[in-house]
């Protein structure tokens, strides 16, 4: 297995609304990562997790709460979120927090709109 | 590391060469990486370079390091449609994963 799952692929939700995003990766790598990716831009680093733990966290509102229940699980629980929000959020995995000769492996993404 | 910049749109015929440019800040950067996003669609690694490399090869692709320019580029021989996406560099800094701008390739019949 060389993927990275993410579901749901498309979420709506309303700004009262409690959603959560999850990623699951079988290859054994101990380093995940949630990205957020606005239209037409680069992909944006929220948090990184090294051996399930939080390593970093860029200054990301307290409404994105990520959680790594086992070393395959990544979820990013998501509250009273805005309608700026809305973007296409991807998870990556990899082998070591460097990335090494095998970069990063990304998920397809959720596709979130926030009405 | 955030300042990974390369050229916005790049448009060529079938069959033609492509040449994606970006330039990053990091001298310190072990590796360097070349992403591949079809829209819609995550990020697909294409291809890598050692820092201490000039030129890797790959079936179409070949990726140049310029270090002291900061330099890093990847020409597509033969360019196909299905070429056609946005293309990434990247470079880590610090255990941080830094992406260019993103260069839109589009592929004429």
């Amino acid at each position: 297995d060389t993927e990275v799952t993410q579901t749901p692929k498309h979420l709506v939700m309303g700004m009262t609304n409690k959603k959560s995003l999850k990623c699951e990766q079988h290859m054994g790598h101990r380093a995940m990562y949630w990205y957020k990716q606005k239209a037409k831009k680069p992909p944006e680093l929220m948090f990184v997790y090294s051996y399930e733990k939080l390593s970093i966290n860029e200054s990301v509102p307290s409404r994105f709460s990520p959680e790594c229940p086992n070393s395959s699980l990544l979820n990013l629980h998501l509250h009273a979120l805005q309608p700026e929000d809305s973007a296409l959020y991807l998870c990556a995995s990899s082998r070591s927090t460097g990335g090494g000769n095998y970069g990063y492996t990304f998920g397809s993404g959720t596709r979130l709109t926030v009405v | 590391g955030e300042d990974v910049e390369q050229s916005l749109f790049l448009s060529v015929r079938e069959g033609d060469s492509s040449v994606i440019n970006c330039t990053y800040t990091d001298s310190s950067s072990t590796y360097l990486y070349w992403y591949k996003q079809e829209p819609g669609a995550g990020l697909q690694l294409l291809t890598y370079i050692f820092s201490n490399m000039d030129m890797k090869q790959d079936q179409r692709l070949t990726v140049l390091l310029n270090k002291k320019d900061k330099h890093l580029s990847l020409r597509i021989a033969d360019t196909q449609t299905g070429d056609s996406a946005i293309y990434f560099c990247a470079e880590t800094t610090f255990n941080k994963f830094y992406f260019g701008s993103g260069t839109k390739l589009n592929v004429k019949p």
